[in-house]
């Protein structure tokens, strides 16, 4: 079936640098989204794309339009807040007129001082 | 009001005893998801409800039961809980089957003891 391999598995980070989180798709995807993990467990959307990108403050994310097959979450000037886990989740193509979002495995972020 | 609310927020259950669970959405979307994640692992899906139409992932078919009695609010049953149940229950929304972000709640913790 459709896999979605994100990476790093883990980062850490020092406060006020940059980074980005990858996730690459084995096949064509329709659309992605991003979530982090908060504290309790619950999964915090951070962003929906279709294709293009998106930016929200510190955060930027990009879709590849062309072939669809790979997503990146950009973080600038990485603050301590921003630890934690990050996970992304793309919606294949499906032969039906479901489809399911495929996670990642998730990114494990720590931003240190 | 784009929001997904799920109670309780947390559940303390038996070994062997059921559990209810229940999510709503005002938003009038035609789809609803429960998922369980665990920690260190990546979101699973269990089952979705398009409409009044069930589909529940070949895997977990026999240990999920859910019911949908009304657009806004979903359930999830679980009949005799054991302790392979522990986990975080998310509950999303979208507002249809495909190419259509999904909302998450808050999610449930559920501890079975």
């Amino acid at each position: 079936g459709d896999q979605v391999e994100q990476s790093p598995s883990a980062l850490s980070l020092h406060e006020g640098t940059d980074s980005a989180l990858r996730c690459n798709f084995t096949t064509t995807m329709r659309s992605v989204q991003w979530f982090r993990q908060n504290s309790r467990g619950s999964l915090i959307s951070l962003f929906y794309l279709a294709s293009g990108t998106k930016e929200n403050g510190r955060l930027k994310s990009a879709f590849d339009s062309k072939e669809r097959r790979y997503s990146t979450l950009h973080i600038r000037d990485a603050q301590l807040e921003d630890s934690g886990t990050y996970f992304c989740a793309a919606e294949g193509i499906a032969s039906s007129s479901f489809s399911k979002l495929v996670f990642g495995q998730g990114t494990s972020l720590s931003v240190v001082p | 009001d784009t929001t997904v609310k799920q109670n309780p927020r947390y559940k303390l259950a038996r070994v062997g005893k059921p559990v209810n669970l229940i999510c709503s959405q005002t938003m009038n979307h035609d789809t609803m998801y429960w998922y369980q994640k665990k920690p260190n692992q990546a979101p699973k899906l269990l089952l979705f409800y398009y409409d009044k139409i069930l589909n529940r992932e070949a895997d977990t078919f026999e240990k999920f039961q859910s019911s949908r009695p009304n657009n806004s609010f979903c359930s999830l049953y679980i009949g005799s809980a054991g302790l392979e149940y522990s986990a975080m229950y998310l509950c999303a929304s979208s507002r249809q089957a495909n190419y259509a972000e999904q909302f998450f709640g808050p999610g449930t913790r559920l501890t079975v003891l």
